[in-house]
């Protein structure tokens, strides 16, 4: 058990790119979030998948936001078109249906967009 | 709306004091209420769970408490040191309608513990 991984941990962009983060869950985790957290708040919900299945989605995720999970296992957070109100740090989380369905946090991916 | 506030924002205390952080939740038809510790540009440790029908739980120095009916929680740390030093952040979980667990956090609280 490696823990929840999060590629890259650090990412710097121009308004207007394209940026692309990743997670890679505990192996045997079902379940798979996505949060974005500002400075000086809490994480908030942006998105769930049991499996490769999308299952809910925030008010907060834009049309500019995408998330999949083609095989059930790593998740990719699209964002098209930064703005500078994206500059957040993005945290993914797993958790698994057989257990106690704790969710354990990836060390997050910080956005700064210029 | 499902909201959860933490007092105080900010905490700093010499070490080996006692202290007490608190969590507030508007909806009290919780899941369960989950503590959990960032430390700067980190992500989030889980340290302690309480299940609705629980009263508290301990673990090492310790302790959380859950008032489910009047939409508080408690974490009571016991002789604090300076590695504990971090943002606490209390997290409230509601299960919906479609199965879903929705966790919903507070803004935390920093907690600095000088030597």
């Amino acid at each position: 058990d490696t823990g929840v991984s999060q590629n890259p941990r650090h990412k710097i962009t121009k308004r207007g790119q394209n940026v692309t983060f990743r997670c890679d869950p505990i192996s045997e985790h079902n379940r798979l979030y996505w949060y974005r957290q500002t400075l000086g708040q809490g994480p908030e919900f942006l998105t769930y998948f049991q499996n490769e299945a999308q299952l809910e989605k925030s008010r907060l995720l834009s049309d500019r936001f995408s998330a999949e999970r083609p095989k059930g296992s790593f998740s990719t957070l699209e964002i098209q078109r930064t703005e500078q109100g994206d500059s957040a740090m993005y945290l993914c989380a797993s958790s698994s249906t057989g257990g106690k369905d704790t969710q354990y946090f990836g060390p997050g991916t910080r956005l700064t967009v210029l | 709306k499902q909201e959860v506030t933490q007092i105080p924002a900010a905490l700093s205390v010499p070490e080996g004091e006692n202290l007490v952080l608190n969590c507030s939740f508007t909806d009290s038809a919780i899941y369960n209420l989950q503590w959990f510790r960032q430390d700067p540009g980190k992500g989030l440790t889980s340290l302690l769970l309480i299940q609705s029908s629980q009263r508290e739980q301990t673990s090492g120095r310790l302790n959380a408490s859950l008032d489910k009916s009047s939409g508080r929680s408690t974490l009571y740390i016991a002789a604090s040191q300076p590695g504990d030093s971090a943002t606490y952040l209390c997290a409230v979980r509601y299960l919906m309608n479609t199965g879903f667990q929705k966790l919903v956090f507070g803004t935390g609280t920093r907690l600095l513990v000088s030597p």
